[in-house]
């Protein structure tokens, strides 16, 4: 199975802040990376697919890059609608696998 | 519109079988861009990929749980079913219905969740 590395695990910032967090695959899965935001007591919703590719809806200020084992989610200014969990998820190969998750509160 | 519909919250007994039902409107279950999976998430925990329907009828399971899982789906009723068998206090969890999207090349992702199902293992 291919592992899925994110951090940090948590992080503090303030409202305006530019956030990023980093995930990390045990083997290359080239582009197959997607992006979540999950807030408490809601079903995850989908931010960016195939590393970069901002899912419709999401705002500008989300974005993604990276290739091959490594990968950078980005929040340019954040919003207090932006404190929520974040997490990767490889669909290179089946079983699809996901990171643990970066929770970004407010500091 | 898309939507995914899951039971309500459901207790079961250790070592008992759960079954889980989600029905799909909005697009069919046939369409061959689309597939279902079923993913977990552990109270304060992580989310964890189950298992896969493709609209072929091809399946995939999570390595850990292969032998305990089985995925199937009804296209004339817009189901997916799951069932997870010899259930233990440790597999409480909130359980989600999930759309797949499959585009021609590239990667998938998960673009449709249910409202999730809070599964509660205890005697």
């Amino acid at each position: 199975d291919i592992q899925m590395t994110q951090s940090p695990s948590s992080l503090s910032a303030s409202v305006g802040d530019r956030v990023t967090i980093t995930c990390r695959a045990s083997q290359s899965i080239r582009n197959y990376l997607n992006w979540y935001q999950q807030k408490p007591g809601k079903a995850p919703n989908l931010l960016i697919y195939a590393a970069s590719t901002l899912q419709s809806g999401v705002p500008s200020r989300f974005s993604g890059s990276g290739s091959g084992t490594d990968f950078t989610l980005t929040i340019s200014s954040l919003q207090p609608e932006d404190f929520a969990t974040y997490s990767c998820q490889q669909s290179f190969s089946t079983p699809w696998t996901f990171g643990q998750g970066t929770k970004v509160e407010i500091k | 519109q898309v939507t995914l519909k899951e039971p309500g919250p459901v207790l079961v007994k250790p070592t008992e079988t759960l079954t889980l039902t989600c029905t799909v409107s909005g697009f069919s279950l046939s369409h061959s861009r689309m597939g279902m999976s079923w993913i977990r998430q552990p109270p304060g925990k992580a989310l964890e990929w189950l298992a896969h329907i493709f609209s072929n009828g091809e399946k995939s399971y999570s390595t850990s749980l292969k032998s305990r899982l089985t995925i199937s789906k009804d296209t004339s009723k817009s189901q997916v079913v799951l069932t997870m068998t010899n259930m233990d206090p440790v597999d409480s969890a909130t359980f989600y219905c999930v759309r797949t999207h499959k585009p021609a090349s590239g990667t998938s992702y998960f673009d449709y969740w249910g409202q999730g199902t809070l599964v509660t293992v205890s005697s």
